[in-house]
This record gives structure tokens, sequence and C-alpha cells, in this order.
């Protein structure tokens, strides 16, 4: 039952535009949602996190958006640059336990 | 801060051995995950300690699995009979269980069973 799922599993962008990267779940007892970013043979490392009592939370580049009414939330990357180019994965708790994540998205930036 | 470490960082097998993978957390972490991710997915949720207790423990751990955290620091994650299914990375994360509970990983170990 994948109750967090990110459907682009890809996403090309230039240099110095924004990346945006969508994200949906399905269980809204989900209070806590953050991103991570992993590059190939290393684990997973974390982006920005966002509340459920929160709708918007920024960190530098990197903003989080949450629409809990549509069970949504995104991230925004502004200005992309070459060393963004991961896989972004999705996450979402219930309370501060175990993460359940989607499948990732592939970002690549192009010059 | 040294991060989260896991030894081996790779491991060959033959079908119907054990393995064991150690992962030490971040020093002062008093919670501890295991993961485990297979091409192409998110990481899948398998167990979580806090200090030395084992707290919840995935459908996906049969009882081939077995976890341990003795005295709250290290913890070792043990496959039995290893079957080439239980082909992935397996990942470790830690977090301090305050206000905010990022979990930070570590570099994971590819377990490849032939």
């Amino acid at each position: 039952d994948q109750q967090v799922k990110q459907n682009s599993p890809s996403l090309s962008v230039q240099e110095g535009r924004i990346s945006i990267l969508n994200c949906d779940y399905t269980n809204s007892m989900f209070d806590y949602f953050l991103w991570y970013k992993k590059y190939p043979a290393e684990g997973p490392t974390f982006l920005i996190s966002i509340s459920s009592i929160k709708d918007k939370n920024e960190d530098g580049r990197f903003t989080v958006f949450l629409n809990k009414s549509a069970k949504h939330l995104s991230l925004h990357i502004v200005p992309s640059q070459p060393g963004d180019s991961a896989v972004y994965f999705c996450a979402a708790s219930v309370g501060w336990g175990k993460l359940q994540f989607g499948a990732g998205t592939q970002v690549v930036v192009t010059p | 801060d040294t991060g989260v470490s896991q030894n081996p960082r790779h491991k060959i097998t033959k079908r119907g051995q054990n393995v064991t993978f150690r992962c030490d957390p971040i020093s002062e972490h008093n919670r501890l995950y295991w993961y485990r991710q297979t091409l192409g997915q998110g990481p899948e949720f398998l167990t979580y300690f806090q200090n030395e207790a084992q707290l919840e423990k995935s459908r996906l751990l049969s009882d081939r699995f077995s976890a341990e955290r003795p005295k709250g620091s290290f913890s070792t994650l043990e496959i039995q009979r290893t079957e080439q299914g239980d082909s992935a990375m397996y990942l470790c994360a830690s977090s301090l269980r305050t206000g905010r509970d990022e979990q930070y990983f570590g570099p994971g170990t590819r377990l490849t069973v032939t």
C-alpha cells in the first residue's frame, strides 16, 4: 500500500531555472513531511521538512509547500544548480517515527 | 559530528548463508532505524529502536531477520538463510527525538545474494 507517491520519475531543468517536485499522499494521519536528496552510492541526505501545522517552509534555495486539503506537497528549488542533480525522495510520518517514502524523482540540471 | 556509519559497505553472499550488518548512529541520537531499498523504489521501513528497546517492526521483517541494539548504542541487523530476494541496499538512520525528528542516514550496505 503506497501511501506516498511521486508520480514523476524524472525531471530535467536548465541551470538557473526553478525545479518543482511534487508528492501526493493518501494517509490523512501524516503530520510531518520531509524531502531527502540522494546521490548514487550514498545514503539519503535530509534537505527540508514541514509540519502539518504549516503550509510553507523555506531554507535558502529550497521551499516546501504543503496543501493538506489536497494531500499534496511540493519542493521548489530556486535557482537550480548542477550539484542539485540527484534523486529526490518525499517522505512522511505519523508522529515522530518511521518514514514512508515515495519512489523518488531523478532531477537532471542541464547547463 | 562523524555521521552515521555502516559496515560493511558491500556484502556478497551465497543463498542460504547468514549475514550481519552493523550501524553506528550519531552519538547523541537515541533513535535508530533500519530501512531497505531496492532499485527504483524509496526506502522501506524495517524496524526501529529507541535506546535499546525495539519499538516497531514492519511486516516486511520476516522471522529470518533480527535486529538488536545492545546498550542503546550501535545496532546489528542479521539475516539468516539469505534468499535472492534479500538483495537490496540496507540503510540505517538515526535521530534525536525532540520537536524536530529528522532522520540522518548512513551510506548503506549493499547486499547481493547469489
